[in-house]
């Protein structure tokens, strides 16, 4: 069964409004989690690495004031794409992986459309 | 030259077939190394997880880790039409809960009836 678990699965908004989308752990305490986003027929590209109780590390060329990621408990993320625009629209998918060398397990993503 | 390189396809073949899809990368720094498969408007789903060199089967998948060449791949024996999706490597530097994962973009593969 999944171990991770995102949400929403799919969002259509006006472009302006702000968007979270939600990242849960299931079976495991995830003191890491990241985040990629996915255009269409692209691979997965990284945006931010989630630390639980500090700040997220972003990606070179990744606006951290447009994408703010909480991670206050050892099982939830939150990425929230502020003032979302059209050129936002993405797959945005969030993984995580148990301690140690344990690999990386992903969400469903959420298919983020902006109008 | 891209960190890892991976031929997108598409990759048609007929059912019962074996498949074949591979990598290369140029970073000899790379020790972890995992095939996901990804369907349409789904999360990637791992594989294969290996570390370093070697061989490793899981029912009909075997992974194949060359490091000497810098070159990986993932067989798939028998193949079904419910294995028609997008086939991802990926590798990373440090174990693979806390490092950043490269992708290879991936290749499509459609299995025929």
């Amino acid at each position: 069964g999944a171990v991770v678990s995102q949400h929403p699965s799919w969002v259509i908004c006006k472009s302006g409004t702000s968007v979270k989308i939600e990242c849960r752990s299931l079976d495991f305490q995830a003191t890491t989690m990241f985040w990629y986003r996915q255009f269409p027929k692209q691979s997965l590209m990284l945006m931010a690495t989630s630390n639980e109780g500090s700040k997220a590390t972003y990606e070179q060329g990744v606006e951290k004031d447009k994408f703010l990621i909480n991670h206050a408990s050892l099982t939830l993320s939150t990425l929230t794409v502020t003032s979302a625009h059209p050129e936002d629209s993405s797959f945005y998918i969030c993984s995580s992986g148990q301690t140690g060398n344990q690999p990386q397990h992903f969400g469903d993503g959420t298919r983020l459309s902006i109008l | 030259q891209k960190e890892v390189e991976q031929d997108p396809g598409p990759l048609s073949v007929p059912e019962g077939a074996i498949v074949s899809l591979n990598c290369t990368y140029s970073n000899s720094a790379f020790q972890y190394f995992m095939w996901y498969r990804q369907y349409s408007r789904k999360g990637p789903e791992l594989l294969m997880y290996t570390y370093s060199s070697g061989n490793k089967e899981d029912g009909r998948f075997t992974a194949q880790v060359d490091k000497s060449s810098k070159y990986i791949s993932l067989f798939i024996r028998d193949s079904q039409p419910s294995d028609s999706a997008t086939y991802l490597c990926a590798m990373s530097y440090t174990g693979g809960s806390q490092g950043n994962l490269i992708f290879g973009k991936g290749t499509k593969l459609s299995v025929k009836p």
